[in-house]
């Protein structure tokens, strides 16, 4: 089955920008979306189609996609960005699935 | 506005099954394909299964395939998980969540969550 891998952790200082990957198999060829999941809540759709930002999305999130690896970089990091992070990918035979996730500390 | 309620969730042994619901409200619920995503206590998300917005397809992970079946009944805005011979590693976080199509698939509404704890 498909599978997606993240970098356990990311640190980064307030104002810095955090850069999370998440590899698979030509993920270039699928579209990848991130999510941002905080303690006791539900998953946070922050970017579709590669690059794409939902309404209400900060600008500072932004991300891409090419050959083996997906990117989702968060620019001006601030506190409020500690976070879980998951990547996802759909394509003609993969309906959603996540990557390992990874955890943003802002120190 | 959006919302996705789900309930079912609770304490079952080993072996036993359960079944989740998910009520929508504040969209055209049969316009929607739907997914269930689960996490464990700590751990990942993980994809369950999607059914298509008219429940003419449907797909699951590995994990689950023969074991859960996902329905929907698009009269009563309402989705399910059918989970049997639940295993301890079922134990987690199940999520109702729905998917949008335009200008690229993407989950864009999540639930809450109901647990689901399997043990003897």
């Amino acid at each position: 089955s498909y599978g997606l891998t993240q970098p356990p952790s990311v640190s980064v200082s307030p104002g810095q920008t955090a850069i999370i990957t998440c590899s698979g198999d030509k993920l270039g060829d699928k579209y990848a979306c991130w999510y941002q999941q905080k303690p006791g809540q539900s998953p946070v759709l922050l970017i579709y189609q590669d690059t794409r930002r939902p309404s209400g999305i900060p600008e500072r999130f932004s991300g891409s996609n090419s050959g083996n690896t997906a990117t989702l970089t968060i620019s001006g990091t601030q506190a409020m960005d500690e976070a879980d992070y998951y990547c996802q990918a759909w394509g003609t035979t993969t309906h959603g699935v996540f990557g390992t996730g990874t955890t943003v500390t802002v120190i | 506005q959006v919302r996705l309620a789900e309930s079912g969730g609770g304490v079952v042994q080993p072996g036993r099954s359960l079944r989740l619901s998910c009520a929508a409200s504040g969209f055209t619920f049969s316009n929607y394909g739907m997914h269930w995503v689960r996490q464990p206590p700590g751990k990942g998300l993980e994809w369950v299964a999607v059914i298509w917005y008219d429940g003419n397809n449907k797909d699951y992970a590995d994990s689950v395939k023969g074991r859960f079946t996902v329905s929907r009944d698009n009269s009563e805005n309402t989705l399910y998980l059918h989970m049997n011979s639940l295993r301890a590693e079922d134990t987690a976080v199940y999520y109702c969540a729905r998917e949008t199509a335009v200008a690229g698939r993407r989950i864009d509404y999540w639930g809450q969550g109901t647990l689901v704890s399997v043990f003897s």
